[in-house]
């Protein structure tokens, strides 16, 4: 099955830098990549997806990219803010088509903006 | 509130009691997933339903768990003979479906076993 490996397991940056997550995953099948953002005892929230026809997306300071032959992903916060501070997870899954579309998470990174 | 819905949001069992947890997806969503998160872990996928159908368990989930979505709306999660390791939160989530697979939490159901 596939296997999702998340890394750094903390971050810590002073606010307006920029902060990088990575993720590697196995299942060359996988084409569809969310991240999700999950503040203490809330549910997790979708803030950027990318499907494996696309290398990269960006929406205001956040961005994803992607490349499918060494099987990583990434997330990339620019001008980091306090309220960015929350535990961060990348996933994978066979979505779309006849897939069942199931996530395989990565292990979280907890980041802290400080001010 | 339009999103999805779990009930209860906690709940405190003894060692051996039955629970069953409720989860609403967000309407006309096909799709209807059921994860188990631990204290610092990602979710991990536990059941997956296509409409009414079961369609995929995971080796995580033991005989003593059983899931169910009549009529393919709302969908309960059912622990007999909870142990102290089913202490969790129990996460559901569901998508449109087919081609439309962007999945939206639930707020959980945090699972204490005494």
């Amino acid at each position: 099955g596939e296997n999702v490996e998340q890394h750094p397991s903390t971050l810590s940056v002073q606010e307006g830098d920029s902060a990088v997550i990575k993720c590697t995953y196995s299942d060359s099948a996988s084409n569809y990549f969310p991240w999700y953002k999950q503040e203490l005892g809330k549910r997790p929230q979708l803030i950027i997806d990318i499907r494996s026809n696309v290398g990269e997306k960006k929406d205001q300071r956040i961005a994803v990219t992607l490349n499918k032959t060494a099987k990583h992903f990434s997330l990339h916060i620019t001008e980091t803010q306090p309220e960015d501070s929350a535990v961060y997870f990348c996933a994978a899954s066979r979505g779309g088509g006849t897939s069942y579309g199931k996530l395989t998470f990565g292990q979280g990174t907890i980041l802290t903006v400080h001010p | 509130d339009t999103g999805v819905s779990q009930n209860p949001r906690h709940k405190i069992t003894k060692r051996g009691q039955n629970v069953t947890f409720r989860c609403d997806p967000i309407s006309e969503h096909n799709r209807l997933y059921w994860y188990r998160q631990t204290l610092g872990q990602g979710p991990e996928f536990l059941t997956y339903f296509q409409n009414e159908a079961q369609l995929e368990k995971s080796r995580l989930l033991s005989d003593r768990f059983s899931a169910e979505r009549p009529k393919g709306s709302f969908s309960t999660l059912e622990i007999q003979r909870t142990e102290q390791g089913d202490s969790a939160m129990y996460l559901c989530a569901s998508s449109l479906g087919v081609g439309k697979d962007t999945q939206y939490f639930g707020p959980g159901t945090r699972l204490t076993v005494l």
